[in-house]
């Protein structure tokens, strides 16, 4: 069973406006949580990450929200430019351990 | 600057071929793991390694083996390649946790099984 699940597959949004990417996650142990960013036929890449203490992290354009009571955190981009076109994990790991657990992935569109 | 290097970009294999995928890490990390992409399903989790010898399965060892005989190189060893292996394979290497780590991936390997 997906410990960390993002439900929606693929999000269109027009270029300037905000783009909200949610992810839930059903462990209450897990602390720290990660957003990946991948474009076709390469590797994911690091974007942003938050800890369990802290319910919002804020790099650029890009914020986490987290809300621990819903088990919930999600990814604003604003303003979402075309370059941002990609798929984006969330993942979320447990303080001292080694596993990390991913989501299935969100396809952004970001129309010009 | 971090480094996973996966050493082949694109196979393509025959079914019931040994296949090697080779990830090496310049960043003296502990851990190593490897994971497939597939649509719909996300990254998944074949196995992990948090020291040298050492090995853990993840969520889908099956027809899956590992090496990791130095602390920097990981390899992903299919024993008898099947179509339904075709797939991409990322390769990714992190500290141990510290209340902060992250992961850190590779290109990626494309593996077509025919």
């Amino acid at each position: 069973d997906q410990q960390v699940k993002q439900n929606s597959p693929s999000l269109s949004v027009q270029e300037g406006r905000i783009s909200i990417l949610n992810c839930d996650y059903t462990n209450s142990m897990f602390d720290y949580f990660l957003w990946y960013k991948k474009y076709p036929a390469e590797g994911p890449t690091f974007l942003i990450s938050i800890s369990s203490i802290k319910d919002k992290n804020e790099d650029g354009r890009f914020t986490v929200f987290l809300n621990k009571s819903a088990k919930h955190l999600s990814l604003h981009i604003v303003p979402s430019q075309p370059g941002d076109s990609a798929v984006y994990f969330c993942a979320a790991s447990l303080y001292n351990f080694n596993k990390f657990y991913f989501g299935s992935g969100t396809k952004l569109n970001v129309k010009p | 600057d971090v480094k996973v290097t996966q050493s082949s970009r694109y196979l393509v294999k025959r079914t019931g071929e040994k296949v090697f995928l080779e990830c090496v890490q310049d960043m003296d990390h502990e851990n190593m793991f490897w994971y497939r992409q597939d649509p719909g399903l996300g990254l998944r989790l074949i196995y992990f390694s948090y020291d040298v010898k050492m090995k853990e399965k993840g969520d889908i060892p099956e027809g899956y083996s590992v090496s990791r005989e130095k602390k920097e190189r990981f390899s992903l060893i299919l024993e008898s390649a099947s179509t339904n292996q075709t797939s991409m394979y990322l390769c990714a290497s992190s500290t141990p946790g510290t209340g902060g780590n992250t992961i850190y991936f590779g290109e990626g390997s494309w593996l077509t099984v025919v």
